[in-house]
């Protein structure tokens, strides 16, 4: 236990949906990452957070929409997806974003797009 | 091209043997860390290194930093079944300022 959750484990979607993935973070952390996990690929940063604003956006496409509400809470909303969006989404979160910042990482949810 | 280029991509072995697997780049890192990241799990981290030179031990784990601060190996001595998992690196290159870059992954099974 990393104390970062993440909800859902499994998502199955079709392309067409709308969905969220939720992340939660009980560490008293001020910064959280989103990350795409695809096989034999190194782990792909999304998006960071720190203390709830958007510092970083490395070029992800629209359909995948982040947001946190609070320094806890951390949600990625998913729309009109393609099949090669599949993966294991990770979150994470880290005591600050700065240099050196040790992340722990939540269990991911396995996403698959059809 | 990747960033940092891990090897073996995948590394079956029998419980007891020895092992080493390596993280290497052409870029000088701040720091390089390791981790393990287990089936429906997220990655866990073992450790990180940051001085050129850097010898860290954890049990029977060995992590190295090269002199250069350009690569890193990890070496297992008397691998366990425990042990079986995705072993990552990952380093804040000083051209990338603090942005944490992964490589690709060691795919480990020991085998008992």
């Amino acid at each position: 236990e990393t104390g970062v959750t993440q909800t859902p484990r499994h998502l199955v979607m079709g392309m067409t949906n709308k969905k969220s993935l939720k992340c939660e973070q009980h560490l008293g952390h001020n910064a959280m990452y989103w990350y795409k996990q695809s096989a034999k690929k190194p782990l792909e940063l999304m998006f960071v957070y720190s203390l709830e604003e958007r510092v970083e956006n490395n070029s992800v496409p629209s359909r995948f929409s982040p947001e946190c509400p609070n320094s806890s809470h951390l949600f990625l909303h998913l729309h009109t997806l393609q099949p090669e969006d599949s993966a294991l989404y990770l979150c994470a979160s880290s005591q600050d974003s700065g240099q050196s910042a040790t992340q722990y990482f939540g269990p991911g949810t396995r996403l698959t797009v059809l | 091209t990747q960033l940092l280029e891990q090897s073996p991509q995948f590394l079956s072995i029998q419980e007891g043997e020895n092992l080493t697997v390596y993280c290497n780049s052409s870029s000088v890192f701040s720091s390089l860390q390791w981790y393990r990241q287990e089936p429906g799990e997220g990655p866990v981290l073992l450790v990180t290194v940051v001085t050129g030179g850097e010898v860290k031990k954890l049990k029977r784990l060995t992590f190295q930093f090269g002199d250069a601060r350009k690569d890193s190996s990890l070496h297992i001595t008397a691998a366990q079944p425990g042990d079986t998992g995705l072993y990552l690196c990952a380093g804040e290159p000083l051209e990338y300022g603090n942005k944490l870059v992964f490589g690709a992954g060691t795919i480990l099974r020991v085998k008992s």
